[in-house]
């Protein structure tokens, strides 16, 4: 199995700070992607890192990949309460025809205001 | 913004009943995906499919489960004979072509309840 796992499993944090999920996989992958889901809803697509880069921003996220580690984490800097939400990286497989999707078991972030 | 769309989004059914979940990829995308996640667990990968065959179907996917594009729009996901361990969020997803800096664009499920 190539599924992505994250940790911590669940994150408390104060409105303002900076928040960190990690993620590792198991096997080679084309591209890692991170999605959030509030309590109930759809799956939000964040971001995606190619296998071949290093690290990736998008507004207050920052995302790094360690492919030699196969690592990856999330970084929301200055969090806000309406971050609140699961977080879940996804991998999909090198040398696979479909691409789809192998998700990790999520890191439940809360933000107190 | 193109978007996948789900219907319904809640869905009851009694145990033994077969239930039909739609989706509506985006347009001009090629691949499609159900997924499910079953309440306070990952979400799994059920089955992909393109060029109107499956290609590829985890071990979830049984001979229960059936998918089908009718009409070059729809993706539907069947349960012959839903049990009680069927209740989860099923998500559609759907990509537009093989390259892999592609993102899977997902829909926002249908909670599905065996009763």
């Amino acid at each position: 199995s190539q599924q992505g796992e994250e940790d911590p499993q669940a994150l408390s944090i104060q409105e303002g700070e900076n928040a960190t999920m990690n993620c590792s996989y198991k096997t080679s992958i084309n591209n890692l992607q991170w999605y959030r889901q509030n309590s109930g809803r759809g799956l939000v697509h964040l971001i995606l890192i190619r296998s071949n880069e290093r690290e990736k921003h998008s507004g207050r996220l920052r995302v790094t990949l360690d492919t030699s580690k196969k690592s990856s984490s999330l970084l929301i800097t200055a969090s806000r309460a309406a971050d609140t939400a699961s977080y879940f990286c996804a991998t999909d497989a090198r040398f696979a025809n479909n691409n789809d999707m192998r998700f990790g078991a999520g890191t439940r972030l809360t933000v107190k205001p | 913004e193109p978007e996948v769309t789900q219907t319904p989004s809640h869905q009851v059914t009694q145990m033994g009943q077969e239930v039909i979940l739609r989706c509506v990829p985006i347009s001009n995308h090629l691949y499609f995906y159900w997924y499910r996640q079953i309440l306070g667990q990952k979400v799994e990968f059920l089955v992909s499919f393109y060029n109107n065959e499956i290609s590829e179907k985890s071990e979830i996917f049984d001979d229960q489960f059936s998918v089908e594009r009718p009409d070059g729009s729809n993706f539907t996901l069947k349960i012959r004979s839903t049990k009680l361990e069927d209740s989860a969020m099923y998500f559609c997803a759907s990509k537009a072509d093989h390259q892999d800096y592609n993102e899977q664009f997902f829909g926002p499920g249908t909670r599905l309840t065996v009763l």
